[in-house]
């Protein structure tokens, strides 16, 4: 199947800080990647959806100047969460589905985990 | 309410055991997301279903569109099948409406 990383698969900074989270897919093409967040125990919660070339666009509640997004390319996406804040610890998971995807799949990076002292 | 619905939230089974796993919707789709996440937190796409019944290994997924129901079932169940998993039904531009997951504990 096709494959999406993320880089880095664990992260702990301190506290006013901005992080980079990538987004990649490995060996398929991406128009749009998803980006979500999880808390302990919770569902995936969709923050944005990254679109190649274009804006990004967010979930309500979620502030855009807080996390930006970047789709730089057809396999690259990146979320920055700026001054990052202990209360942003949490799993951020990107999806993409392919650009030819007659049957609606998607395909998940692994994660990264974000700790902020 | 959410519009995907899991039953049971959490499942507890002793290895050997079928298990299943219930899923439902509010609204019409024309394909469902089975996906599953270990502790570590990785998803893996399990089954992405249409119609009828899809079987990879002990993994089966079943689905009715015009009942708006799916079930996953595990049989002969393993520790190692310990995860949650996820229904998950895409929508415009391919974005997914989660279910809330179930909770899978296999014990020896």
């Amino acid at each position: 199947g096709a494959v999406v990383s993320q880089h880095p698969s664990w992260v702990i900074c301190k506290s006013g800080t901005s992080v980079k989270i990538e987004c990649r897919s490995l060996d398929f093409q991406a128009t749009t990647m998803f980006w979500y967040r999880q808390f302990p125990k919770q569902s995936l919660m969709l923050m944005a959806t990254s679109n190649e070339g274009s804006k990004a666009t967010y979930e309500q509640g979620v502030e855009k100047d807080k996390f930006l997004i970047n789709h730089a390319s057809l396999t690259l996406s990146t979320l920055t969460v700026t001054s990052a804040h202990p209360e942003d610890s949490s799993f951020y998971i990107c999806s993409a589905p392919p650009i030819a995807n007659p049957h609606n799949e998607q395909f998940f990076g692994p994660g990264t985990r974000l700790t902020v002292l | 309410k959410n519009e995907v619905e899991q039953s049971p939230q959490n499942l507890t089974a002793q290895e050997g055991e079928f298990i299943t796993i219930n899923c439902s919707y509010s609204v019409g789709i024309s394909a469902l997301h089975w996906l599953q996440q270990h502790p570590g937190g990785g998803i893996v796409s399990l089954f992405m279903l249409s119609s009828g019944k899809k079987k990879h290994g002990r993994l089966i997924a079943t689905i009715n569109i015009q009942e708006k129901h799916s079930s996953l079932h595990i049989t002969a169940s393993h520790p190692r099948d310990s995860a949650v998993y996820i229904c998950a039904r895409p929508g415009t531009a391919s974005k997914l409406t989660f279910g809330t997951g179930t909770r899978l504990q296999v014990t020896l």
